[in-house]
């Protein structure tokens, strides 16, 4: 059975950084891309960023480009979202999802963590 | 960016009708969209990708089906625990991007 747990969560200062962990089990790790996914409270789902399986190819949204990396350790199971220059508008839960394939892009998600929650006051 | 509009944003139902849930693209994506099913409190789950292949352990009561710009998700005859929020997601660029959801709720 395919396990995803997140963690790093919390409240964070406007400007702060945070770095969230997912671990992963029951599946090869590195056999799939992972991403992160957010939602605002009482919002929708906003894709983050993903990667490939190798690591080696990543992508972003746009609301993201520039302040938040994501990055995995097939030796440790984990993905990592490392967030920067953090702003009110990044409140949300942070999902977990692994994806259909190893390579990028186009990837849908078929499982997911139960998500994390950061708060960054406005 | 593609942007996905589902319709309708709320479909009030009764348990055994039939459900019909829209979902538009901006681009042609041709058949690279998955459905996903929120509870409160859960994360997503997913029904549906490729547009029409259900995903494992999926009932055949639910079903998807167009390609290009418009798609449905068909729930066919409603069970108690259906009654949750839907989202279409395109997968045909590396920009990933949602529908804003469509909330199936109990009439």
């Amino acid at each position: 059975e395919v396990q995803l747990l997140e963690s790093g969560g919390g409240l964070v200062q406007p400007g702060g950084s945070l770095r969230l962990s997912c671990s992963a089990s029951g599946f090869t790790f590195g056999n799939y891309a992972m991403a992160w996914v957010r939602q605002a409270p009482g919002k929708g789902l906003e894709w983050v960023s993903d990667i490939s399986g190798s690591g080696l190819e990543t992508y972003y949204a746009d609301s993201v480009k520039g302040r938040f990396t994501i990055s995995r350790d097939t030796s440790k199971n984990t993905l990592y979202l490392q967030m920067n220059s953090l702003r009110g508008e990044d409140t949300a839960v942070y999902y977990c999802a692994k994806g259909q394939q190893w390579l990028l892009p186009r990837l849908y998600f078929d499982s997911w963590g139960q998500g994390i929650l950061v708060t960054v006051p406005s | 960016e593609i942007v996905l509009t589902q319709s309708p944003g709320t479909l009030s139902l009764s348990p055994g009708e039939r459900a019909t849930l829209s979902c538009r693209t901006s681009h042609s994506i041709t058949a690279y969209l998955a459905w996903y099913q929120q509870k409160p409190g859960q994360p997503p789950r997913l029904l549906v990708y490729g547009a029409s292949t259900r995903a494992t352990g999926i009932p055949d009561r639910f079903s998807g089906s167009g390609s290009g710009t418009d798609f449905t998700l068909t729930i066919s005859r409603l069970e108690p625990e259906d009654f949750a929020v839907y989202y279409c997601q395109q997968y045909g660029t590396s920009l990933l991007t949602f529908g804003p959801g469509t909330k199936l709720e109990i009439k």
